[in-house]
């Protein structure tokens, strides 16, 4: 089964500075998507950001970007110029490429705190 | 387009009760997943639905069920309710079968406290 690791239950990151949260899985898949979402206090989960192992270059989305390395299984997410808005929990998460239906498989979260 | 909505937000209930939580997902998406989230355990998932059938079920005992109706709205039930069950219910709408690329869209959750 796949498991996902995120070995930072918590981060902080001063306002404007960057951040680098890390992400770990563990798959015995060639093809499988991850993504990055995040779950501010009290409010909705949102997708930050998601990559396709068969592509090689790095997602990237406004000040969001990850740094994929297939070889060490590793996913981690750079955040530029932090914002207020920024603090939440984040969670990286796994999901097979297979066409049928399948679950997110998550790690247990990072909790950022932004500081101003 | 409104976004998924989860009724009731919060709940407390005692051991032994049942209760049973409600899904409304993004209009037009016909696949509705639901996961538990704990401190201890994370996120971790239950079932999903699409067409008004359970198509994959995660690993939990089968006092959690589900059902989906014509309308792509969900429920989950949970029966003979143990303290251990007080979690954040989530649940998350895709347009398609949830598999692959298709960003699913959560919703705010049910909080639920069980004593």
């Amino acid at each position: 089964a796949q498991t996902v690791t995120q070995s930072q239950p918590e981060m902080s990151v001063q306002e404007a500075e960057t951040v680098t949260l890390s992400c770990t899985y563990d798959t015995s898949e060639s093809d499988y998507y991850l993504f990055w979402y995040k779950q501010p206090p009290s409010r909705q989960m949102i997708l930050v950001i998601r990559q396709e192992a068969y592509k090689q270059q790095n997602a990237t989305e406004n000040r969001f970007s990850v740094n994929f390395q297939k070889a060490a299984k590793s996913f981690s997410l750079k955040i530029s110029d932090s914002q207020l808005g920024d603090a939440a929990m984040y969670f990286c998460a796994y999901r097979t490429l297979n066409s049928g239906n399948t679950p997110l498989v998550f790690g247990k979260g990072t909790r950022l705190s932004v500081i101003a | 387009k409104a976004g998924v909505t989860q009724t009731p937000r919060y709940l407390i209930k005692t051991r032994g009760q049942q209760v049973t939580l409600s899904c409304s997902p993004i209009s037009g998406h016909r696949s509705v997943s639901w996961y538990q989230q704990t401190p201890g355990q994370g996120l971790q998932f239950l079932f999903e639905y699409f067409s008004e059938t359970q198509r994959n079920k995660g690993n939990f005992p089968g006092r959690f069920s589900g059902r989906q109706f014509s309308n792509s709205r969900s429920e989950m039930n949970v029966s003979t309710l143990e303290l251990g069950d007080s979690a954040l219910y989530l649940c998350a709408s895709t347009q398609g079968i949830a598999g692959g690329s298709e960003t699913q869209y959560f919703g705010p959750g049910t909080r639920l406290l069980v004593l």
